[in-house]
């Protein structure tokens, strides 16, 4: 059973393109994130819902827009692709507050603009 | 606003050598604290976590943490490395808000 699943794992497409990464999670935790990790293994927060509401947007592009449609759900999308979007980008989510605000993370999905 | 600092991006170790990685972070209020790892091609995976207590936490594989308040430190250690250890590791912290945030992580290199 696999807690949190991102789909795609791999993505590759052109520059100009609109894509979507998916990502669900089964442990009935009520935060979500979306993180991008660069070429230089960076980690960075990007987006942060918690009950389907954003409660933490970093400087990203207006070209990701993130969309929640139930605690369980925090899918990605981007549009009008560029070089500079190809990264890892992780899913994650965990319980907020309290004792057990540990996150997991789903495996990534690789992104290759070209 | 938060922050962490890892103080070393790459590290090269021969095996059974000791490690000691590095962690500060700024934020004035309480926080929990993490340690994650990322093995070659592989999501990031908890290593060992302080929410509260013994400032001294056990994590899996034998790793370890010593959280240091007046440092703004947790400092992860292990005594003796093994080659399957070589994978990059981030820290991690959470204050207010929920927002998990980390340094730019270390890649550990152990040499067989």
């Amino acid at each position: 059973d696999t807690a949190v699943s991102q789909t795609p794992k791999y993505l590759v497409t052109q520059m100009g393109n609109d894509k979507s990464i998916k990502c669900e999670q089964n442990l009935g935790h009520d935060t979500m994130y979306w993180y991008k990790q660069d070429s230089k293994k960076f980690l960075k927060i990007m987006f942060s819902y918690n009950n389907k509401e954003l409660i933490i947007n970093e400087t990203v592009p207006n070209r990701f827009s993130p969309k929640s449609p139930d605690k369980a759900h925090l899918n990605l999308h981007i549009n009008s692709l560029e070089l500079g979007d190809s990264a890892v980008y992780f899913c994650a989510s965990s319980l907020a507050g309290g004792e057990n605000t540990e996150a997991f993370f789903g495996q990534g999905t690789r992104l290759t603009v070209v | 606003a938060q922050s962490v600092s890892q103080h070393n991006h790459h590290v090269i170790l021969s095996e059974a050598a000791s490690l000691e990685l590095g962690c500060n972070y700024s934020y004035g209020g309480t926080v929990n604290l993490f340690w994650y790892v990322q093995y070659p091609g592989q999501h990031l995976q908890l290593l060992l976590k302080y929410f509260s207590g013994d400032p001294l936490v056990k994590g899996i594989k034998g790793f370890e943490a010593e959280f240091i308040k007046s440092k703004f430190s947790f400092n992860l250690r292990k005594p003796s490395v093994q080659w399957s250890d070589t994978a990059e590791y981030f820290c991690a912290v959470n204050g207010r808000g929920n927002k998990l945030v980390f340094g730019a992580g270390t890649i550990l290199r152990v040499k067989s």
